[in-house]
């Protein structure tokens, strides 16, 4: 059973920098051709593709967003992390990671999501 | 940011086919790569529907459909059911090297 589930914190303040955690089971990023990313939805709005990770260590980032983003990985844990630096306001939304492939650009489990609000 | 253009909101009685399309451009889904459709029902995440243009997943009703041509791509949901009442986004690749949603489509069963 293949499964995605992220944490982190569910309030920042502006300008503060967003750490999230996606934790999987049920395959390995040691995998050919597999990758884990990340989108948010802000309340009300269209999904957003924001990053990817592939089992190469080979990373895409949204081109809007490149400059304040960083994803890694950690295999032994089966964890793969966000940073998204200089928070703001407009930055609140749910934030879902799923499950990718180098060979189809299809993202076919994705984790239940968890909400994050910027407000002072 | 959303890169593919998909029509706001599609309504239909139970049993009827609706239809969803996604337009997108020639760095996208013109430049050859494969459209996915999302079904996201009501407060949860979104699901893999369609993949690759035209594959369902185990598990997803043969009610659905989806097809490709050029830059824009559909889906289609025939014998339309209370069920199927959500928010569906495509989803493909860009030359830039992103992914790219479309800007989501509210199905409303009458």
């Amino acid at each position: 059973q293949i499964t995605l589930k992220e944490s982190g914190p569910t309030l920042l303040k502006p300008t503060q920098t967003l750490t999230l955690t996606c934790t999987f089971s049920g395959f390995s990023l040691t995998t050919s051709g597999v990758g884990v990313g990340w989108i948010r939805q802000p309340p009300g709005k269209a999904l957003e593709w924001l990053a990817l990770i592939y089992w190469n260590d080979d990373k895409r980032y949204s081109p809007s967003l490149k400059s304040r983003l960083t994803i890694t990985k950690d295999t032994s844990k089966n964890q793969v992390v966000l940073t998204m630096t200089n928070m703001d306001p407009v930055d609140t939304a749910t934030y879902y990671c799923a499950r990718g492939y180098s060979s189809s650009s299809n993202l076919d489990y994705w984790g239940q999501g968890t909400l994050v609000t910027v407000s002072s | 940011q959303s890169v593919l253009t998909q029509p706001p909101s599609v309504s239909g009685a139970p049993g009827q086919r609706v239809t969803i399309s996604c337009t997108g451009s020639s760095s996208n889904i013109g430049a050859g790569y494969d459209v996915h459709w999302h079904q996201q029902l009501p407060g949860t995440a979104p699901k893999l529907l369609i993949y690759d243009n035209s594959n369902r997943p185990s598990g997803v009703p043969d009610r659905f459909s989806g097809s490709k041509s050029g830059t824009s791509a559909s889906l289609a949901i025939a014998g339309l059911q209370a069920e199927d009442e959500a928010d569906y986004y495509c989803q493909s690749y860009d030359s830039s090297l992103s992914y790219v949603f479309g800007t989501g489509t509210k199905v409303t069963v009458l």
